[in-house]
């Protein structure tokens, strides 16, 4: 089946740092979403991409879905605490179809 | 405006008992997914319903697992005689209805962890 290609797995980065990740496909998807996950929790919205070449901004959170729509990219800028959590990429080829995930990027903020 | 509802939160079930996860989507919804966490990995989509129909269950395994959405109540997800491998977190996610070919998104509710004993 599809595969997202989600890097890095993890990350470890001092407060007030930028942050990057990004997934890559191998196919074409036409809907991109970046979600947060809390231990415990369920996935969390932070950001719905819907057109190729779109940059979209959430607070200090900036993603972009790619221009060959095989991928999207997220960036957090001056990163807090609060910013720890496992971070997920999801792909979406049309409405009312299903999300493909990444495996994840675990965030870690030292204070 | 409440969002998507799962229960129980945590169920543990002995091998060979069934196991009932309970899903209701946010208000306006009429579009339910059901996807599967295994430890440190990422969703895998299970199945896709609509109110009395399912749309794609591609990702459901074949044997021991079921789902609905009846025109009132929850959606259900069902796993007959229970395995140790099932063990893992269900999530249930819930989208609007849009006009075809427009965006649209999914919310996820908090998840059910099962333990099979």
């Amino acid at each position: 089946g599809q595969q997202l290609n989600q890097s890095p797995q993890s990350m470890f980065i001092q407060e007030g740092e930028d942050v990057s990740m990004n997934c890559t496909s191998s196919s074409i998807f036409n809907t991109w979403l970046w979600y947060k996950q809390d231990p415990g929790e369920g996935p969390v919205l932070l950001i719905a991409l819907y057109k190729a070449g779109e940059l979209t901004s959430n607070g200090r959170l900036t993603a972009q879905f790619g221009i060959t729509r095989k991928d999207s990219f997220l960036n957090i800028s001056a990163s807090i605490p609060s910013d720890v959590g496992i971070y997920f990429c999801a792909g979406k080829r049309t409405s009312g179809s299903r999300l493909t995930f990444g495996e994840g990027t675990q965030l870690t903020v030292n204070p | 405006n409440a969002g998507v509802m799962q229960n129980p939160r945590h169920l543990v079930r002995r091998r060979g008992q069934e196991a009932r996860l309970r899903c209701s989507p946010m208000k306006g919804h009429s579009h339910v997914y059901w996807y599967r966490q295994l430890p440190e990995e990422g969703l895998k989509f299970m199945v896709y319903l609509q109110k009395e129909n399912i749309i794609d269950e591609s990702g459901m395994p074949k044997e021991r697992f079921s789902a609905e959405f009846p025109k009132e109540g929850p959606s259900i997800l069902r796993i007959q005689q229970v395995v140790r491998g099932d063990s893992a977190a269900y999530f249930c996610a819930s989208s609007p209805v849009v006009p075809s070919g427009s965006p649209d998104t999914q919310y996820f509710g908090p998840g059910t962890r099962l333990t099979v004993l």
